[in-house]
């Protein structure tokens, strides 16, 4: 079984700081997706990463996928408060249905 | 455009009793995908049909959990005898394709809490 290790597990900022949240794993994936999930609600997807050392951003958000694809980041530029939420990354070890999700990292952003 | 719905949103019921959580997916999505959510586990895949057909039900915790897909648009959970332990958010997401980098769409869940 494919594991995906998140970190912090929470963090709790004010609002306007920056932060970095980490997805770790010790196997390549073929493609990572990361999701939000708000309160009462399924996991929304933000991002799609499939090439190793690709970095795509969303606004105030960053997404890097390691070099050897075993890794991601989340970057998150002066927080808001809209941001508060379960961030869950995902990972795909091959081209076919199945999804391996983090426990993700529980972020409130305080205004 | 309506996401995939799920009912009920919440349900609390004895341990014992049989429940069924209800699906429907986006329309002209052709995966299906149930899902449980745990503080301790995190999201864990149950089982996943494509064009109505069960493909992996790998997931599935025990003979008391049993999933169907009649239709394109319909699918069911259910568990019969229930647990405690069986507690747990459950989701239900679709796709257009049964593969790993394409979007999936999550219904908002069922609470599920088994007294």
């Amino acid at each position: 079984t494919q594991l995906l290790e998140q970190s912090p597990q929470f963090l709790s900022i004010q609002e306007g700081e920056n932060l970095t949240v980490y997805c770790n794993s010790s196997s390549v994936f073929s493609s990572l997706q990361w999701y939000r999930q708000e309160p009462g609600e399924g996991p929304v997807l933000l991002v799609t990463v499939v090439t190793g050392g690709e970095v795509k951003k969303l606004k105030r958000l960053t997404f890097q996928f390691g070099d050897a694809r075993k890794d991601s980041s989340l970057h998150i530029t002066a927080a808001q408060p809209g941001d508060t939420g379960l961030y869950l990354c995902a990972g795909a070890p091959g081209s076919n249905y199945k999804l391996t999700f983090g426990k993700g990292t529980l972020l409130t952003v305080n205004p | 455009d309506a996401g995939v719905i799920q009912s009920p949103r919440h349900e609390v019921t004895e341990m014992g009793q049989e429940v069924t959580l209800r699906c429907k997916p986006i329309s002209g999505h052709n995966s299906l995908f149930w899902y449980r959510q745990t503080m301790m586990r995190g999201l864990e895949l149950l089982i996943y049909f494509n064009n109505n057909v069960p493909i992996d039900d790998s997931g599935m915790p025990e003979d008391r959990f049993s999933a169907k897909m009649p239709n394109a648009s319909f699918s069911t959970l259910k568990i019969q005898p229930s647990e405690p332990r069986d507690s747990a958010v459950y989701f239900c997401a679709s796709s257009t394709q049964g593969q790993s980098n394409q979007p999936q769409h999550f219904g908002d869940g069922t609470r599920l809490s088994i007294l």
